[in-house]
């Protein structure tokens, strides 16, 4: 099974800053995916990022506010811009493995806003 | 939006059969069962999946019904680190996002 690796685990930001996360991945995978769990909720897809192209957002989340990279097929990174209370949550990385069948998720970075 | 429908809680004694519900009305006829779990502090794990044949694997078993409508995760001697928030997923597995959209989960709690 793919091993995500995803940094830093937590963190604790001052409003109106930005945190970059990072997500490696020991394995070569076509998708990864972020996700933002609230406090006390499920989880909720914020984007897919894509290798070599821009990430596709869902609804509700803007490239403006969370911007993605993927430079390659083992790494990416979301930024969260411009903080508020209301970003604090878990962020988590996940990828796919083989055929796409499963994926595979970081443990997760905590997030509070102060 | 999430379209499985599971109890937001339940309880099993420790060393029983937890069976888990979801219903899935209205999955097409390509997407498949998956179940994730998420314990506490950590990311989701894959538990299991399937398309309309009954499946196990050193976790759990999977049921799904002939006319695919509902499911049962069934973990058959669960334990106290079974505890955890298990989620029932429909996913077009071969669907080039591969994306997984999560419903509110059910909660099980393992009594000793």
């Amino acid at each position: 099974s793919a091993v995500i690796s995803q940094k830093p685990s937590r963190d604790i930001c001052q409003r109106g800053t930005s945190l970059t996360i990072q997500c490696q991945v020991d394995s070569q995978v076509t998708m990864m995916f972020w996700y933002r769990q609230q406090p006390g909720q499920s989880l909720t897809l914020i984007a897919t990022a894509n290798q070599g192209s821009e990430a596709t957002y869902e609804s509700g989340f803007v490239i403006d506010k969370f911007p993605i990279s993927r430079p390659n097929l083992t790494f990416s990174t979301l930024t969260v811009s411009n903080m508020s209370p209301e970003d604090s949550s878990i962020y988590l990385c996940s990828a796919e493995q083989g055929s796409g069948e499963k994926l595979f998720f970081g443990s997760g970075t905590q997030l509070s806003v102060l | 939006d999430a379209k499985t429908t599971q109890p937001p809680s339940m309880d099993c004694a420790e060393g029983r059969a937890a069976n888990l519900p979801c219903n899935h009305s209205t999955i097409s006829g390509n997407e498949y069962v998956y179940w994730y779990r998420q314990i506490h502090s950590q990311g989701p794990q894959y538990i299991i999946h399937g398309l309309k044949n009954n499946e196990t694997n050193e976790m759990a078993s999977l049921i799904i019904t002939e006319d695919r409508k509902s499911s049962t995760l069934i973990l058959p001697h669960a334990t106290l680190r079974d505890t955890a928030v298990y989620y029932c997923i429909v996913r077009a597995a071969m669907d080039s996002s591969y994306k997984l959209i999560f419903g509110s989960g059910t909660r099980l709690l393992v009594r000793p």
